[in-house]
């Protein structure tokens, strides 16, 4: 089972819809992050959070708006998506350690499926 | 840029047999590697992390190596099975990226035959 909690796990909405994704972690830590995943493709980079901060935001678009509520919540607030935004949605969270850099490994949660009609 | 190549794409074993996958990376200037597995529809699941400074790491069955000289990692998986069927990712971190900002490769998408 995964240390990271993602809910919810399938979600379909409208391209007018506005609706959240969230994720949970108890292990203490302070970097979380979110990323988008298409079919057969990498994991790709959204932001990243650290010390509840926003520390990355990787040029996403506008109808994406993250926030981070505590040390523990991340969420990820969807408005007027487009069906290109459909895709497997990855939090993730490491351990810092006062640098900027984590040498700590990333735990991923399951993702949330999320499709755009 | 940094580039970060995983050949092959596809690969297909008997049970039993040993698992070599390549992860190849441009830009040596790397704080550590990462590997990870997906199972499909699932997230990853870390399997190893390399520091820069290290040339090995195992857990298990699992065995990394990583030669930063030459840009190269190899993921070892001893003694296969069927339940070793999953895409295995690689992932670096940069040194002059800051937060975590993990590079992927393209997987390896593994199957394991009974």
């Amino acid at each position: 089972d995964t240390e990271v909690t993602q809910t919810p796990k399938h979600l379909v909405m409208g391209m007018t819809n506005k609706k959240s994704l969230k994720c949970e972690q108890h292990m203490g830590h302070r970097a979380m992050y979110w990323y988008k995943q298409k079919a057969k493709k990498p994991p790709e980079l959204m932001f990243v959070y650290s010390y509840e901060k926003l520390s990355i935001n990787e040029s996403v678009p506008s109808r994406f708006s993250p926030e981070c509520p505590n040390s523990s919540l991340l969420n990820l607030h969807l408005h007027a998506l487009q069906p290109e935004d459909s895709a497997l949605y990855l939090c993730a969270s490491s351990q810092l350690q006062g640098s900027r850099r984590s040498n700590q490994p990333q735990h991923f949660g399951d993702g949330t499926r999320l499709s755009i009609l | 840029k940094q580039e970060v190549t995983q050949i092959p794409a596809a690969l297909s074993v008997p049970e039993g047999e040993n698992l070599v996958l390549n992860c190849s990376f441009t830009d040596s200037a790397i704080y550590n590697l990462q590997w990870f597995r997906q199972d499909p529809g699932k997230g990853l699941t870390s399997l190893l992390l390399i520091q820069s400074s290290q040339r090995e790491q195992t857990s298990g069955r699992l065995n990394a190596s990583l030669d930063k000289s030459s840009g190269r990692s190899t993921l070892y998986i001893a003694a296969s099975q069927p339940g070793d069927s999953a895409t295995y990712l690689c992932a670096v971190l940069k040194t002059t990226d800051s937060w975590g900002k993990l590079q992927f490769g393209a997987g390896t998408q593994v199957v394991v035959t009974p």
